[in-house]
């Protein structure tokens, strides 16, 4: 079982520069979100999707644009990528269907950005 | 607006140790409150919390809600170094719309 998979797991931008990291999970979840965590702050959440074609704004979503086109996919944009927007990136998802979710999210490895 | 504070930040214990790692929320529509453990890569699940007063156990670790105080404690007895790690508290929400997490604290146990 894949699980979540994010991709890439390194990258270097300039400032100004778009990028997508792309997220993608085969468990059939209707829920996918993506956080961003930098030391001493936890995770915050920038934007979540409850299904395919509903998306919604996390905690911090400016400079993020997401789409939701498929159940498997949840890509998040940078358009103009700033030096504050360097962090590690997870996507997670969670499943509500049954067999009954432990509530459990299930991570991806993370993807780590920095912004020169 | 929606809010998770844990409590302390950080803390050093020494092996053998017992530590407990507090939580509080503000949440419109709580449904469940979630704990996680985090080393060097994405966070691994602990426990899952929907009633107040029943203490979830795994091992040495254990954790109870108290929704009168909108509270959660995580328990770690005879702690080791391999416990070492940021532990995050997370709330989701009625619909699962939302999962927030709080800020973590990072825990480490010397020898």
């Amino acid at each position: 079982n894949a699980g979540v998979t994010q991709t890439p797991k390194f990258q270097v931008l300039k400032t100004g520069q778009s990028m997508t990291l792309q997220c993608a999970q085969d468990m059939n979840h209707e829920y996918m979100s993506w956080y961003r965590q930098d030391p001493g702050m936890g995770l915050r959440l920038i934007h979540y999707s409850v299904g395919a074609g509903i998306t919604d704004q996390g905690e911090v979503p400016n400079g993020y644009n997401v789409s939701r086109s498929t159940t498997e996919d949840f890509p998040l944009r940078l358009l103009s990528a700033a030096p504050s927007q360097t962090s590690v990136y997870f996507c997670a998802s969670f499943g509500t269907a049954p067999p009954r979710s432990t509530g459990e999210l299930f991570f991806g490895e993370g993807s780590r950005l920095t912004v020169l | 607006e929606d809010k998770v504070v844990q409590s302390p930040l950080s803390l050093v214990v020494h092996e053998g140790d017992t530590v407990t790692l507090n939580c509080s929320y503000e949440v419109t529509n709580f449904r469940s409150l979630l704990w996680y453990k985090q080393e060097k890569k994405a966070p691994t699940f602990l426990f899952m919390l929907t009633s107040s007063g029943i203490e979830k156990k795994s091992g040495r670790l254990s954790s109870i809600l108290d929704k009168k105080e909108l509270s959660s404690i995580l328990n770690i007895t005879a702690t080791q170094t391999g416990d070492s790690a940021i532990y995050l508290c997370a709330v989701g929400e009625t619909s699962y719309d939302k999962v927030i997490f709080g800020p973590g604290t990072s825990l480490s146990v010397i020898p």
